[in-house]
């Protein structure tokens, strides 16, 4: 079968620095993008990994080990609207299905 | 900046009757697909489109669901006879390849409402 594990919730203070793992288990992998979504609106895209290593935008960053079968999402200096739902998505062939893990909820505290 | 659009916002439909969300994607991409989330889980695929023709579907596209591109901008998702668990946001996305820079563009969803 497809899954994808992530935390189901993760809490931080502002200004802090969060990392929200997943781990995959996958029929096929060509990448592993990260979306956030606000209250329950359009997922957003974060970033995009093929390749093994880091990539960085912005205060986001996200990393990605295929030999691990695993990536994580990087936020740092953590703003209060940064509280949202983080899904990372396997695309799975080349035709760009993605799928989903169940979402971490990111609560960003004062 | 481009977006996706989608409407309507909310439908309400009874058991058994057929509905049609609307989607209009990003005007120069090439590759569109349906997601739906049932209400607290995770977004699951549904069908994927490219060269007006179905290129990936799941199972739970069955033979209820189906979809079309009828001009150049709109894409839609047909359910012919709903039922209650079609109950969910859909969420129609574009996107421009589907090569390494990757990357696709979510609408803000229809929350289809089967009572």
């Amino acid at each position: 079968g497809q899954s994808l594990e992530q935390p189901s919730e993760v809490t931080a203070v502002e200004g802090a620095i969060v990392q929200i793992n997943c781990t995959y288990q996958t029929s096929g992998f060509y990448g592993l993008s990260w979306y956030q979504q606000h209250d329950g609106g359009a997922p957003t895209f974060l970033s995009y990994n093929a390749l093994d290593g880091l990539e960085e935008t912005g205060r986001f960053s996200s990393f990605l080990s295929r030999s691990d079968s695993y990536g994580y999402l990087l936020l740092q200096e953590l703003q209060m609207k940064d509280s949202a739902s983080y899904f990372c998505a396997v695309r799975d062939n080349q035709g760009g299905k993605l799928i989903f893990g169940q979402g971490t909820e990111l609560s960003v505290k004062p | 900046e481009p977006e996706v659009t989608q409407t309507p916002s909310h439908q309400v439909t009874q058991m058994g009757q057929e509905v049609i969300l609307r989607c209009v994607p990003i005007s120069n991409h090439l590759y569109f697909y349906w997601y739906r989330q049932i209400l607290g889980q995770k977004v699951e695929f549904l069908v994927s489109f490219y060269n007006n023709e179905i290129s990936e579907k799941s199972e739970i596209f069955d033979d209820q669901f189906s979809v079309e591109r009828p001009d150049g901008s709109n894409f839609t998702l047909k359910i012919r006879s709903t039922k209650l668990e079609d109950s969910a946001m859909y969420f129609c996305a574009s996107s421009l390849t589907s090569g390494r820079t990757y990357e696709q563009y979510f609408g803000p969803g229809t929350r289809l409402t089967v009572t």
